[in-house]
């Protein structure tokens, strides 16, 4: 069965520095989502991407955050001057749908736990 | 606002009783909800779903309710086993969103053997 993959697994980064995680979506999805789950909490909502442009991005996602597809099959979520608060784990997601709008199984990556020093 | 209410937070059920999950949500306009299963350390990972033209969905001893009058829908398990062990997430999509999906706050169940 296919799978989302994510990489790296776990991510240490000293705080202010820049850092960039890696999604590879299953192949014929064509939304594309980042979450973010703090120890213990729930799964929170960062952004979606449909037609290489964000659908909709929540308050978490501010101008510290932006994703890009690089490529046919990558997506990134990068975080320009890491705080903090930024250490969780993050997940990459994907879906089917058609004509911008999804209600279809999202599927989750294994996540990259992000440790901010 | 867009939001969804889970309960309880913690639940502890003899091996081969049922469980139930409840949750609510804010707005009338949804119109398909999933519930995650998520094992320590590990993904969501999607074991059933529902959209709101049904009522109710049941896949093995995992059943999901749907009631949009009163706008919450519940999770049955049946006949737990330890295996079953894990946090469960609820979650929304609701008609104002293209996609994005909104969880609920989780419930950690443990099933007793």
């Amino acid at each position: 069965e296919p799978e989302v993959t994510q990489t790296p697994s776990h991510q240490v980064t000293q705080m202010g520095q820049e850092v960039i995680l890696r999604c590879v979506p299953i192949s014929n999805h064509l939304y594309f989502y980042w979450y973010r789950q703090i120890l213990g909490q729930k799964v929170e909502f960062l952004v979606s991407f449909y037609n290489n442009e964000i659908s909709e991005k929540s308050e978490i996602f501010d101008d510290q955050f932006s994703v890009e597809r690089p490529d046919g099959s990558n997506f990134t979520l990068k975080i320009r001057s890491t705080k903090l608060e930024d250490s969780a784990m993050y997940f990459c997601a994907s879906s089917e749908g058609q004509g911008g709008i999804s209600n279809q199984p999202q599927h989750f990556g294994d996540g990259t736990r992000l440790s901010i020093l | 606002g867009e939001n969804v209410e889970q309960h309880p937070s913690t639940l502890s059920v003899q091996e081969g009783d049922s469980a139930v999950i409840k949750c609510t949500y804010s707005d009338s306009a949804s119109n398909y909800f999933p519930w995650y299963k998520q094992e320590l350390g590990k993904r969501p990972q999607l074991i059933i779903d529902i959209r709101s033209n049904v009522g109710e969905k049941k896949d093995q001893r995992i059943a999901v309710t749907l009631n949009k009058t009163a706008k919450h829908f519940s999770l049955h398990i049946t006949e737990t086993q330890p295996e079953d062990s894990a946090v469960y997430f609820c979650a929304a999509k609701f008609d104002s969103s293209a996609s994005k999906i909104i969880f609920g706050s989780g419930t950690r169940l443990s099933i007793r053997p």
